[in-house]
């Protein structure tokens, strides 16, 4: 079957470095993705990881390992406006199918 | 480049009416995907088009069905409202296979 899990919330001090881990099941793997929610507001793409590493996009970093079946996104020199939902999907068999995990609630506390 | 818009953002309505919603990509993206986000289940995927035809579906009852037309605009329907298809539905475009998904803003579906 299909499954993706991530932790259901997770807490950090601004200005830290926190990594939000995403382990998943699957038996055709397209990619994996990583979105940031707002509350209220629509998913926005943060990053995308087909071959294993390490993406590196400014204060936001995403590893990939296919054969662990795991993610994590690392977000350093955490600010106020980082506090929000953290989706992690991987693209499913064919076309543009995504599987969310549940959402990871980053709360940033001064 | 205007980013995906979805009409109408807000709705409400009864239980045993139907709902039509609608999509437009990012021009020139051809690729269309239908989610429903509720707090229980989070994102689910419902459907995706690729010009004009169905690629891809989700499980989900065939009360719910879309289409997309000629110039990448797409519509889902839902017949025969249950209380429980309350919930927020996010279309996303992409140009084309394994691309980077963008989302619309939503439309929030309140059933009575």
């Amino acid at each position: 079957g299909q499954n993706i899990d991530q932790p259901t919330e997770m807490t950090a001090t601004e200005g830290a470095i926190v990594q939000i881990n995403c382990t998943y099941q699957t038996s055709g793997f397209n990619g994996l993705f990583w979105y940031q929610q707002h509350a209220g507001e629509a998913p926005t793409f943060l990053s995308y990881n087909v071959l294993d590493g390490l993406e590196e996009k400014g204060r936001f970093s995403s590893f990939l390992s296919r054969s662990k079946g795991y993610s994590y996104l690392l977000l350093k020199e955490l600010q106020m406006k980082d506090s929000a939902s953290y989706l992690c999907a991987f693209l499913s068999g064919g076309y543009n199918k995504l599987i969310f995990g549940a959402g990871t609630r980053l709360a940033v506390h001064p | 480049k205007a980013g995906v818009t979805q009409t109408p953002r807000y709705l409400i309505k009864t239980r045993g009416q139907q709902v039509t919603l609608s999509c437009s990509p990012i021009s020139g993206h051809r690729s269309v995907s239908w989610y429903q986000q509720t707090p229980g289940q989070g994102l689910q995927f419902l459907f995706e088009y690729f010009s004009e035809t169905q690629r891809n579906k989700g499980n989900f009852p065939g009360r719910f069905s879309g289409r997309q037309f000629s110039n990448s605009r797409s519509e889902m329907n839902v017949s025969t409202l249950e209380l429980g298809d309350s919930a927020l539905y996010l279309c996303a475009s992409s140009s084309d296979s394994y691309n980077e998904q963008f989302f619309g803003p939503g439309t929030r579906l309140t059933v009575l």
